[in-house]
């Protein structure tokens, strides 16, 4: 089945202790993107990947880091948690960049206390 | 920077009503917009994408339609039914643009 995986889908850690989400696609897509949905502001970007090695912040970067090594596979990773991270975490992928459909992952809830 | 607005916010019908959700950007340089469907705990699913130079697709029941000159889509739904109830999201691709601008999204209940 084709689809996108995230994991952890629930997490609470407290302030400071790094994390990292991770993010598997299995439709060899090369675009690949992360987006936290808060209540109020709807869905932003955070970081965004054209292909391995090629990845460039989206609207609300600070305090996030990606990688992408492998085509299926784009962590996002939180070095120092604060509580303003706190929020519905999903991740994108789409076989023709971000000008065709984007299949989302189910999400992760995060908690920093 | 585009702004993308959802009318109504909430919205709940009796089952077998037909429905017009409203989504609203403020720059009509597009290069497409994206009807997205979301349920509780869940991600989002693509329900149906118009391209700029479309005016309208259409899925079973659902139909979107696209004026990019007055920067509005409507999403139809015809024949509603209680599994139809979650949030809908509309989202648009400005033209150079390397991320989805998100509306805040219209809860819609169906009752039986």
């Amino acid at each position: 089945e084709a689809q996108v995986t995230q994991n952890p889908r629930y997490l609470i850690t407290v302030t400071g202790k790094k994390l990292t989400v991770t993010c598997s696609q299995n439709m060899n897509h090369e675009y690949m993107s992360w987006y936290r949905q808060d209540p109020g502001l709807g869905l932003r970007q955070i970081y965004y990947s054209m292909n391995v090695e090629v990845t460039d912040k989206g609207d609300v970067p600070e305090g996030y880091k990606v990688s992408r090594k492998e085509k299926r596979n784009f962590p996002l990773i939180l070095e120092s948690p604060s509580p303003n991270q706190t929020s519905l975490y999903f991740c994108a992928s789409s076989v023709t960049g971000v000008l065709g459909e984007q299949y989302f992952g189910p999400g992760t809830r995060l908690t920093v206390t | 920077k585009q702004e993308v607005t959802q009318i109504p916010a909430a919205l709940s019908v009796p089952e077998g009503e037909n429905l017009v959700l409203n989504c609203s950007f403020t720059d009509s340089a597009i290069y497409n917009l994206q009807w997205f469907r979301q349920d509780p705990g869940k991600g989002l699913t693509s329900l149906l994408l118009i391209q700029s130079s479309q005016r309208e697709q259409t899925s079973g029941r659902l139909n979107a339609s696209l004026d990019k000159s007055s920067g509005r889509s409507t999403l139809y739904i015809a024949a509603s039914q209680p599994g139809d109830s979650a949030t809908y999201l509309c989202a648009v691709l400005v033209d150079s643009g390397y991320a989805l601008n998100f509306g805040k999204g219209t809860s819609l209940l169906v009752t039986p």
